[in-house]
């Protein structure tokens, strides 16, 4: 079990790009979610996948929030012209549809900073 | 809709002492609780879970039990320890007709510092 792994950890950007994060879940899990967390909050769920479909999306996404997950595997969420409001840790988890009480393991987060 | 309230902080204890973080939830049909840690610098990681109504969740020392009646689930432990430090966050996965909605709604978490 190689754990949730996200990348970058940290990215640093000017309001107004682009930036693309990405999620590698637990091989097996076929549940990945986003949550963003904002300093001194707890997470705040996004938007989440069953295999490659994805199944809810928040209202929090705004039509700037794009996720996907092509083929059931990997995920990655893009954010277009970035707003200091933006700003925030974005963190991934996954866990196992048919595994009771659905544990969701984390990953350490992509902490996102705008100029 | 969902929500889950923990007792405001931060909480500063010193070593050996009791602890106590309050949970209380407000939620529809028969939720699942669960309780998160996270230290500095890292990811949530799961402390322990309860699916049901008086079911008992434990691990590390810490423990919780899922009370319907007081829609609560208050995390205590008896002797905390210095590496004990760090963020806990109470959270609940809603489920209706044995249906689970996906995602966790979580507290805003409590900081925990413990002093040798």
């Amino acid at each position: 079990d190689t754990g949730v792994s996200q990348n970058p950890r940290h990215k640093i950007t000017k309001r107004g790009q682009n930036v693309t994060f990405r999620c590698d879940p637990i091989s097996e899990h076929n549940r990945l979610y986003w949550y963003r967390q904002t300093l001194g909050q707890g997470p705040e769920f996004l938007t989440y996948f069953q295999n490659e479909a994805q199944l809810e999306k928040s209202r929090l996404l705004s039509d700037r929030f794009s996720a996907e997950r092509p083929k059931g595997s990997f995920s990655t969420l893009e954010i277009q012209r970035t707003e200091q409001g933006d700003s925030a840790m974005y963190l991934c988890a996954s866990s196992l549809a048919w595994e009771e009480d659905q544990p969701q393991h984390f990953g350490d987060g992509t902490r996102l900073s705008i100029l | 809709g969902d929500s889950v309230t923990q007792m405001e902080g931060p909480v500063t204890l010193s070593e050996e002492a009791f602890l106590t973080i309050n949970c209380t939830y407000t939620a529809t049909g028969y939720p699942s609780l669960f309780w998160y840690v996270q230290y500095p610098g890292e990811g949530l990681q799961l402390l322990l879970k309860a699916t049901k109504a008086d079911d008992k969740g434990s691990n590390k020392g810490f423990e919780a039990t899922y009370r319907k009646e007081t829609t609560s689930f208050h995390l205590e432990k008896g002797s905390v320890q210095v590496s004990d430090s760090a963020v806990y966050f109470c959270a609940l996965l809603a489920n209706a007709g044995g249906t689970s909605y996906g995602k966790l709604t979580f507290g805003q978490g409590t900081i925990l510092t413990v002093h040798p």
